[in-house]
């Protein structure tokens, strides 16, 4: 049975930091492309980040370019994303998600159940 | 303000048919078969229903389909079922941005 299950969210101030970890199973993770995608509060889905399956290519959006980082260990079945100087526009409900169109970014077909994160004071 | 256009809700009786359409641009809809649509309901993980435009997934009903026309990609959701009520994206690949998600479109079942 496929299942991503996100973990490390939570209450940050302003400013800070949080990890976000995100643990594969049922599935192929070593050759599976993956993506954190986000939804703010009253707000459409946001596409965050991408990783191919070895982790040597990665894009991000602009709008966390510099702020985040994406990365994974194939031998713990894991993602993960280091999220850094965070404001109150980053408070949203953080997805893992993999790319089921290997690399190009056309369809997520595994989700998670989303990691609640809170940016405030 | 996201990348790709749609309405914000739609209505519909059950049994009834809607469509749910989403806009984009040359850069991303018009430009690639990379559509792929979304159901969501709240508090769960959303789920995949149309990939590459029209593409239905294994274990996909039949009464979501998809189609695309020009820079506009469209859902149609057959036979309407008190259960289809949820929140529907779209997302395409985007040559300028990777991928852009729609705003989102409330179906609620009248």
């Amino acid at each position: 049975q496929v299942e991503l299950m996100e973990s490390g969210g939570g209450l940050v101030k302003p400013g800070g930091s949080l990890r976000l970890s995100c643990a594969a199973s049922g599935f192929d993770f070593s050759d599976s492309y993956m993506s954190w995608i986000r939804q703010a509060p009253g707000k459409g889905l946001e596409w965050l980040s991408f990783i191919s399956n070895s982790g040597t290519t990665i894009y991000y959006a602009d709008s966390v370019r510099g702020r985040f980082t994406i990365s994974r260990d194939n031998a713990e079945n894991s993602l993960w994303l280091q999220m850094n100087s965070l404001t109150v526009d980053d408070t949203a409900v953080y997805y893992c998600a993999r790319d089921g169109s290997y690399g190009e970014l056309a369809w997520f077909d595994y989700w998670g159940q989303g990691a609640q994160v809170t940016v405030s004071s | 303000q996201s990348a790709l256009t749609q309405p914000a809700s739609v209505s519909g009786s059950p049994g009834q048919s809607i469509t749910v359409s989403c806009t984009g641009t040359s850069s991303d809809i018009g430009g690639y078969d990379f559509v792929s649509w979304y159901q969501h309901h709240p508090g769960k993980a959303p789920k995949l229903l149309i990939s590459d435009v029209s593409n239905r997934p294994s274990g996909v009903s039949d009464r979501f389909s998809g189609s695309k026309s020009g820079n506009t990609a469209s859902l149609t959701i057959s036979g309407l079922q008190a259960e289809d009520e949820a929140d529907y994206y779209c997302t395409s690949y985007s040559k300028t941005f990777h991928v852009v998600f729609g705003g989102g479109t409330k179906l609620t079942v009248l």
